[in-house]
């Protein structure tokens, strides 16, 4: 149980475009959805926390209207990059709210290319 | 904000025991001690959770003393596959991101 699914699982875009990367929660419902970003040998920074049916909450130096986060489900949150560059290359993650204190499901992560 | 230090990387050799140690110094009264493991290009996996003393699953151990100010995640009889980078976290459900900032972990190298 407690599965998280991302999709797609790799895309490769052209500068100026939008991708949109879908996090599923597969058998259970979740409240809460995280997105983070992780560069190349870096550690996993938070970009922002995702609640079901209100706007998400960005963390600072992150832009919300170019991170565009959507969590109209408790089993859905997208995140949106608009007129991604290739500074916006990176593996993207999102992970839901578990049942223990500060548990947390990761989903596969999402790598995306910008060229 | 309950930072955490763990060592950048460790090494060691197939069947042995491990101990990564992680030091959080300000850790608050409310915070629980979470490690996280990580393959290349997958997402974290939780490990294994804690408040204080000891906690052991099926994969690992947690040793936390009374201080509460340091852990170590042990594993034991470790194998190949056990290559990852293992995350260290500090905090509590409701307290904000503080609970969701990832550390640099800890490499650690599984060799023959």
């Amino acid at each position: 149980g407690a599965v998280v699914s991302q999709h797609p699982s790799w895309v490769i875009c052209k500068s100026g475009t939008s991708v949109k990367i879908e996090c599923r929660s597969l058998d259970f419902q979740a409240t809460t959805m995280f997105w983070y970003r992780q560069f190349p040998k870096q550690s996993l920074m938070l970009m922002a926390t995702s609640n079901e049916g209100s706007k998400a909450t960005y963390e600072q130096g992150v832009e919300k209207d170019k991170f565009l986060i959507n969590h109209a489900s408790l089993t859905l949150s997208t995140l949106t990059v608009t007129s991604a560059h290739p500074e916006d290359s990176s593996f993207y993650i999102c992970s839901a709210d578990g049942v223990r204190v500060n548990e947390q499901f990761f989903g596969p992560g999402t790598r995306l290319t910008v060229l | 904000l309950a930072k955490t230090t763990q060592p950048i990387s460790m090494d060691s050799y197939e069947g042995q025991e491990v101990n990564i140690t992680c030091s959080h110094n300000n850790i608050a009264t409310n915070d629980y001690i979470t490690w996280y493991q990580q393959f290349p290009s997958q997402g974290p996996r939780f490990i294994i959770q804690g408040y204080k003393t000891k906690v052991t699953n099926e994969v690992a151990s947690l040793f936390i003393p009374a201080d509460r100010k340091s852990s170590t995640l042990s594993l034991p009889r470790v194998s190949l596959s056990d290559t990852a980078v293992y995350y260290c976290l500090v905090g509590f459900s409701g307290g904000g991101a503080d609970g969701l900032t990832f550390g640099k972990g800890t490499h650690l190298i599984i060799q023959p």
